[in-house]
Protein backbone atom coordinates (compact mmCIF):
# COMPACT_ATOMS: atom_id res chain seq x y z
CA UNK A 1 0.00 0.00 0.00
CA UNK A 2 1.01 3.82 -0.23
CA UNK A 3 3.16 4.94 2.25
CA UNK A 4 4.84 8.13 3.28
CA UNK A 5 7.60 8.22 6.03
CA UNK A 6 8.64 10.76 8.12
CA UNK A 7 11.08 11.39 11.19
CA UNK A 8 9.02 10.35 13.79
CA UNK A 9 11.04 11.69 16.45
CA UNK A 10 11.12 15.38 16.99
CA UNK A 11 13.97 17.18 15.73
CA UNK A 12 16.40 19.50 17.52
CA UNK A 13 18.42 22.24 15.48
CA UNK A 14 20.40 25.36 17.09
CA UNK A 15 19.20 28.81 16.14
CA UNK A 16 21.03 30.16 13.46
CA UNK A 17 21.85 26.60 11.55
CA UNK A 18 19.99 24.75 8.74
CA UNK A 19 17.00 22.03 9.32
CA UNK A 20 16.57 19.07 7.09
CA UNK A 21 13.74 17.31 7.17
CA UNK A 22 13.07 14.24 5.16
CA UNK A 23 10.02 12.56 3.61
CA UNK A 24 10.29 9.16 1.69
CA UNK A 25 7.43 6.98 0.01
CA UNK A 26 6.45 3.64 -1.59
CA UNK A 27 4.16 2.44 -3.74
CA UNK A 28 3.16 5.80 -5.18
CA UNK A 29 4.39 7.90 -8.03
CA UNK A 30 3.35 11.30 -7.11
CA UNK A 31 2.71 14.29 -9.60
CA UNK A 32 3.17 16.57 -6.64
CA UNK A 33 4.62 17.03 -3.64
CA UNK A 34 3.83 19.72 -1.25
CA UNK A 35 5.00 20.98 2.16
CA UNK A 36 2.58 22.49 5.06
CA UNK A 37 3.77 23.34 8.49
CA UNK A 38 0.92 22.84 11.43
CA UNK A 39 1.18 24.63 14.71
CA UNK A 40 -0.42 23.15 17.86
CA UNK A 41 -4.53 23.76 17.74
CA UNK A 42 -3.82 24.88 14.36
CA UNK A 43 -4.83 23.39 11.01
CA UNK A 44 -1.70 23.14 8.41
CA UNK A 45 -0.60 25.72 6.63
CA UNK A 46 0.92 25.42 3.15
CA UNK A 47 4.07 26.37 2.57
CA UNK A 48 5.94 24.94 -1.26
CA UNK A 49 4.54 22.70 -3.83
CA UNK A 50 7.14 20.88 -6.51
CA UNK A 51 6.72 18.75 -9.41
CA UNK A 52 7.61 15.90 -10.41
CA UNK A 53 9.38 17.19 -12.94
CA UNK A 54 11.52 19.37 -10.91
CA UNK A 55 14.10 18.73 -8.71
CA UNK A 56 14.42 22.04 -6.67
CA UNK A 57 12.31 24.94 -5.23
CA UNK A 58 13.26 27.67 -3.17
CA UNK A 59 10.80 30.33 -0.95
CA UNK A 60 13.00 32.77 0.97
CA UNK A 61 14.75 30.30 3.48
CA UNK A 62 13.11 27.44 2.67
CA UNK A 63 14.34 25.19 -0.12
CA UNK A 64 12.99 21.93 -1.04
CA UNK A 65 14.36 19.08 -3.32
CA UNK A 66 12.26 16.07 -4.72
CA UNK A 67 14.05 13.35 -6.34
CA UNK A 68 11.14 11.06 -7.67
CA UNK A 69 14.31 7.88 -8.53
CA UNK A 70 15.18 7.72 -4.60
CA UNK A 71 11.27 8.38 -3.91
CA UNK A 72 12.55 11.29 -1.74
CA UNK A 73 11.90 15.05 -0.68
CA UNK A 74 14.49 16.94 1.39
CA UNK A 75 13.22 20.44 2.80
CA UNK A 76 15.59 22.63 4.18
CA UNK A 77 15.16 26.05 6.49
CA UNK A 78 18.26 27.75 6.26
CA UNK A 79 18.89 30.59 9.17
CA UNK A 80 16.44 29.11 11.52
CA UNK A 81 14.72 30.94 14.13
CA UNK A 82 12.82 29.34 16.90
CA UNK A 83 9.49 30.63 15.65
CA UNK A 84 10.36 28.39 12.73
CA UNK A 85 9.93 25.50 15.49
CA UNK A 86 6.70 23.39 14.42
CA UNK A 87 5.14 20.11 13.09
CA UNK A 88 6.07 20.08 9.22
CA UNK A 89 3.96 17.40 6.97
CA UNK A 90 4.89 16.09 3.29
CA UNK A 91 1.93 15.24 1.19
CA UNK A 92 1.82 13.72 -2.03
CA UNK A 93 -1.04 13.49 -4.62
CA UNK A 94 -1.34 12.44 -7.94
CA UNK A 95 -3.37 14.27 -11.12
CA UNK A 96 -6.56 13.20 -9.86
CA UNK A 97 -5.97 15.60 -6.60
CA UNK A 98 -6.02 12.47 -4.40
CA UNK A 99 -3.81 13.68 -1.51
CA UNK A 100 -1.71 11.47 1.12
CA UNK A 101 -0.12 13.17 4.10
CA UNK A 102 2.57 11.88 6.03
CA UNK A 103 2.74 12.02 9.70
CA UNK A 104 5.21 14.96 10.21
CA UNK A 105 8.36 15.98 12.20
CA UNK A 106 8.32 17.97 14.94
CA UNK A 107 11.15 20.34 14.61
CA UNK A 108 12.25 22.28 17.48
CA UNK A 109 14.85 25.29 16.94
CA UNK A 110 16.89 25.64 20.17
CA UNK A 111 18.21 29.48 21.11
CA UNK B 1 -9.77 38.31 2.77
CA UNK B 2 -11.12 36.19 5.44
CA UNK B 3 -9.88 32.53 5.58
CA UNK B 4 -11.79 29.13 6.28
CA UNK B 5 -14.15 29.24 8.99
CA UNK B 6 -14.98 25.90 10.58
CA UNK B 7 -17.72 25.39 13.26
CA UNK B 8 -17.91 24.50 15.94
CA UNK B 9 -14.36 24.75 16.86
CA UNK B 10 -15.38 21.95 19.56
CA UNK B 11 -17.70 19.36 20.22
CA UNK B 12 -18.46 16.68 22.82
CA UNK B 13 -21.06 13.60 21.62
CA UNK B 14 -21.68 10.63 22.99
CA UNK B 15 -21.27 6.94 21.55
CA UNK B 16 -24.38 6.60 19.11
CA UNK B 17 -25.10 9.94 18.55
CA UNK B 18 -24.71 11.64 14.71
CA UNK B 19 -22.82 15.25 14.42
CA UNK B 20 -22.91 17.77 11.65
CA UNK B 21 -19.64 19.91 11.14
CA UNK B 22 -19.75 22.60 8.57
CA UNK B 23 -16.91 24.35 6.37
CA UNK B 24 -17.16 27.96 4.97
CA UNK B 25 -13.91 28.26 2.53
CA UNK B 26 -12.55 30.79 1.15
CA UNK B 27 -14.32 33.34 -1.07
CA UNK B 28 -14.26 32.11 -4.50
CA UNK B 29 -12.75 29.00 -4.00
CA UNK B 30 -14.84 25.91 -5.36
CA UNK B 31 -13.02 23.05 -3.80
CA UNK B 32 -13.57 21.45 -0.43
CA UNK B 33 -12.10 18.81 1.35
CA UNK B 34 -12.07 17.24 4.35
CA UNK B 35 -9.74 15.66 6.67
CA UNK B 36 -9.37 13.01 10.19
CA UNK B 37 -6.45 14.29 12.12
CA UNK B 38 -5.41 12.07 15.16
CA UNK B 39 -1.94 11.09 16.96
CA UNK B 40 -1.89 7.93 15.41
CA UNK B 41 -3.13 8.03 11.77
CA UNK B 42 -2.02 11.94 11.16
CA UNK B 43 -4.16 13.36 8.36
CA UNK B 44 -6.48 11.16 6.80
CA UNK B 45 -8.47 12.10 3.32
CA UNK B 46 -11.87 12.02 4.11
CA UNK B 47 -13.66 12.95 0.73
CA UNK B 48 -13.65 15.77 -1.55
CA UNK B 49 -15.77 18.55 -2.98
CA UNK B 50 -16.02 20.45 -6.03
CA UNK B 51 -18.90 22.30 -7.36
CA UNK B 52 -21.37 20.37 -5.76
CA UNK B 53 -19.92 17.10 -6.52
CA UNK B 54 -17.84 14.99 -4.66
CA UNK B 55 -14.82 14.60 -7.08
CA UNK B 56 -12.82 11.59 -4.72
CA UNK B 57 -13.72 10.00 -1.73
CA UNK B 58 -10.77 7.69 0.89
CA UNK B 59 -11.38 4.66 2.39
CA UNK B 60 -14.06 5.78 5.44
CA UNK B 61 -17.05 3.92 6.51
CA UNK B 62 -20.40 4.82 5.12
CA UNK B 63 -20.98 6.97 8.23
CA UNK B 64 -18.97 9.29 7.17
CA UNK B 65 -20.63 11.60 4.41
CA UNK B 66 -20.86 14.86 3.36
CA UNK B 67 -22.19 17.40 1.20
CA UNK B 68 -21.04 20.83 -1.06
CA UNK B 69 -23.89 23.27 -1.22
CA UNK B 70 -23.48 26.42 -4.41
CA UNK B 71 -22.33 29.01 -2.35
CA UNK B 72 -19.28 26.22 -1.82
CA UNK B 73 -20.12 26.05 1.88
CA UNK B 74 -19.77 22.01 2.84
CA UNK B 75 -20.95 19.84 5.79
CA UNK B 76 -19.62 16.95 6.80
CA UNK B 77 -21.72 14.30 9.12
CA UNK B 78 -20.90 11.37 10.97
CA UNK B 79 -23.69 8.98 12.31
CA UNK B 80 -23.63 6.37 14.56
CA UNK B 81 -20.52 7.68 16.38
CA UNK B 82 -18.11 5.56 18.34
CA UNK B 83 -15.00 6.43 20.62
CA UNK B 84 -12.87 6.02 17.53
CA UNK B 85 -14.20 8.83 16.31
CA UNK B 86 -12.79 10.94 18.42
CA UNK B 87 -10.29 13.63 16.03
CA UNK B 88 -9.46 16.94 14.81
CA UNK B 89 -11.55 17.67 11.87
CA UNK B 90 -10.24 19.71 9.38
CA UNK B 91 -11.71 21.55 6.28
CA UNK B 92 -9.32 22.61 3.30
CA UNK B 93 -10.71 25.04 0.46
CA UNK B 94 -8.64 25.60 -2.94
CA UNK B 95 -9.73 27.52 -5.92
CA UNK B 96 -9.70 23.87 -8.37
CA UNK B 97 -7.24 21.39 -6.38
CA UNK B 98 -4.71 21.40 -4.58
CA UNK B 99 -1.88 20.90 -7.23
CA UNK B 100 -0.78 24.65 -8.21
CA UNK B 101 -1.69 26.15 -4.89
CA UNK B 102 -2.19 23.95 -2.32
CA UNK B 103 -5.06 24.02 0.22
CA UNK B 104 -6.02 26.58 2.49
CA UNK B 105 -6.88 24.38 5.76
CA UNK B 106 -9.51 26.04 8.22
CA UNK B 107 -8.56 25.27 12.61
CA UNK B 108 -10.07 21.97 12.75
CA UNK B 109 -13.12 20.82 15.06
CA UNK B 110 -11.86 18.72 17.88
CA UNK B 111 -14.90 16.32 18.11
CA UNK B 112 -14.66 14.23 21.69
CA UNK B 113 -17.00 10.80 21.40
CA UNK B 114 -17.39 9.68 24.84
Amino acid sequence: SQKIEQNSEALNIQEGKTATLTCNYTNYSPAYLQWYRQDPGRGPVFLLLIRENEKEKRKERLKVTFDTTLKQSLFHITASQPADSATYLCALSNRDDKIIFGKGTRLHILP
Amino acid sequence: KAGVTQTPRYLIKTRGQQVTLSCSPISGHRSVSWYQQTPGQGLQFLFEYFSETQRNKGNFPGRFSGRQFSNSRSEMNVSTLELGDSALYLCASSLAGSFTYGYTFGSGTRLTVV
